[in-house]
């Protein structure tokens, strides 16, 4: 079974640029997350989706970031203008649900660096 | 709002030697417990569940309410467990289950 897809692997950019990322979850996973994961930290949700719709994205700094999810399968995180700070891998995880449980499946990230 | 913390950074010990790695977590609702393994050049993948009460790679995690731990230990450590563990929470009766709060990691490293 394909796992999570990302896309690109590494990003370097300079302060203000805008960056995008993509990311393919595992087929028929309901669900979406994004997290951020700065240097030396644990991943921190950014933006959770069901299917297209968002169920939570009260961690997403919505002056910079946005992200959608077209027909409920792939997703784009786009931030801009980046800022220094946004420096971090960025991780995509799609859920499989059995019964009441969830498990996440992550992608290999997304390291971005700004400059 | 909900907090995991992991208090060690980095854990070393020898091959064959227990090991036990500290998960503290603040909670609302139905607490769920998850613990996460990242080994070298790897994604991110569960390791285990509380709910599950299974032994993965000889690893258990019994879930304390009373003193809101849930720590991951081993009986022999080998060489292979070497890796960074994420303590994670999620609310199961929440609107938003699924939702992971995650430690901020420890680094096990056995030593041959």
């Amino acid at each position: 079974e394909a796992g999570v897809a990302q896309s690109p692997r590494y990003k370097i950019i300079e302060k203000r640029q805008s960056v995008a990322f993509w990311c393919n979850p595992i087929s028929g996973h309901a669900t979406l997350y994004w997290y951020q994961q700065i240097l030396g930290q644990g991943p921190k949700l950014l933006i959770q989706f069901q299917n297209n719709g968002v169920v939570d994205d009260s961690q997403l700094p919505k002056d910079r970031f946005s992200a959608e999810r077209l027909k409920g399968v792939d997703s784009t995180l786009k931030i801009q203008p980046a800022k220094l700070e946004d420096s971090a891998v960025y991780l995509c995880a799609s859920g499989e649900t059995s019964g009441a449980w969830e498990t996440q499946y992550f992608g290999p990230g997304t390291r971005l660096l700004v400059l | 709002a909900q907090r995991v913390t992991q208090p060690e950074k980095l854990l070393s010990v020898f091959k064959g030697a227990p090991v036990e790695l500290k998960c503290n977590y603040s909670y609302s609702g139905s607490p769920e417990l998850f613990w996460y393994v990242q080994y070298s050049r790897q994604r991110l993948q569960l390791l285990l569940r509380h709910i599950s009460r299974e032994s993965i790679k000889g690893f258990t995690a019994d879930l304390n309410k009373g003193e809101t731990s849930f720590h991951l230990k081993k009986p022999f450590a080998q060489e292979e467990d070497s890796a960074m563990y994420y303590c994670a929470y999620t609310n199961a009766g929440g609107t938003s289950y699924g939702k992971l709060t995650f430690g901020q990691g420890t680094i096990l490293t056995v030593h041959p």
